[in-house]
């Protein structure tokens, strides 16, 4: 399995709290991705990242933000958790050739806000 | 922009049986695509990417596709269904450029039947 940790695995949070997800990746891969998992929409894109300091919009990026500070680590945070944020987020990484290329996912963080 | 459409959210099929997973797809340029597999309560795995060097392509556990530039598909078959491949397949589309970002469709969930 690719190094990719992501923590925590569970989290129950109140509307309006800031809420930070947290992947950790080993394998030094250039690209990480955020995405969200909800029935009926499969995944979608949240932010990615192309490098240190380097990221980007996804489709669904409104009330998400990212940072990724060194290599191995790209957070997602939600500013003040709604919500329509209940989901199952996953990261990804994948080598320097981008999205073409394989992508290694996570195993997933259930967020639930109430 | 690229996108990708899977008919048919639910598939059901005898142990034994064919299984055919179907996915169009849309792309202004010529797409990579993918097919990931997501076995409950896991984080998604790569059966098979389409990349132009072949346009049948052959994945891990059986898996086949054969990309269709006049159909514009890319469809998931497996001559002999078994319990275990009982998941959520997606398919997915980018681009050529390390930038392009991974979409996914919102996927097909096989039950086997013994």
């Amino acid at each position: 399995d690719a190094g990719i940790t992501q923590s925590p695995r569970h989290k129950v949070t109140e509307t309006g709290t800031p809420v930070t997800l947290r992947c950790h990746q080993t394998e030094n891969h250039r690209y990480m991705y955020w995405y969200r998992q909800d029935p009926g929409h499969g995944l979608r894109l949240i932010h990615y990242s192309y490098g240190v300091k380097d990221t980007d919009k996804g489709e669904v990026s409104d009330g998400y933000s990212v940072s990724r500070s060194k290599t191995e680590d790209f957070l997602l945070t939600l500013e003040s958790a709604t919500s329509s944020q209940t989901s199952v987020y996953f990261c990804a990484i994948s080598t320097s050739g981008g999205l073409n290329t394989e992508a290694f996912f996570g195993q997933g963080t259930r967020l639930t806000v109430v | 922009a690229q996108s990708v459409t899977q008919l048919g959210s639910h598939v059901s099929v005898s142990e034994g049986a064919l299984v055919l997973l179907r996915c169009n797809y849309s792309s202004s340029v010529p797409p990579y695509l993918f097919w990931y597999v997501q076995y409950p309560n896991q984080g998604l795995q790569l059966l098979l990417k389409y990349t132009s060097a072949a346009t049948l392509v052959k994945g891990i556990n059986g898996f086949e596709a054969e990309f269709k530039k006049s159909e514009t598909s890319f469809h998931l078959t497996k001559p002999s269904a078994h319990m275990s491949d009982a998941a959520e397949y997606f398919c997915a589309v980018t681009g050529r450029g390390n930038t392009d970002k991974l979409i996914f469709g919102t996927g097909t969930r096989l039950q086997v039947f013994p």
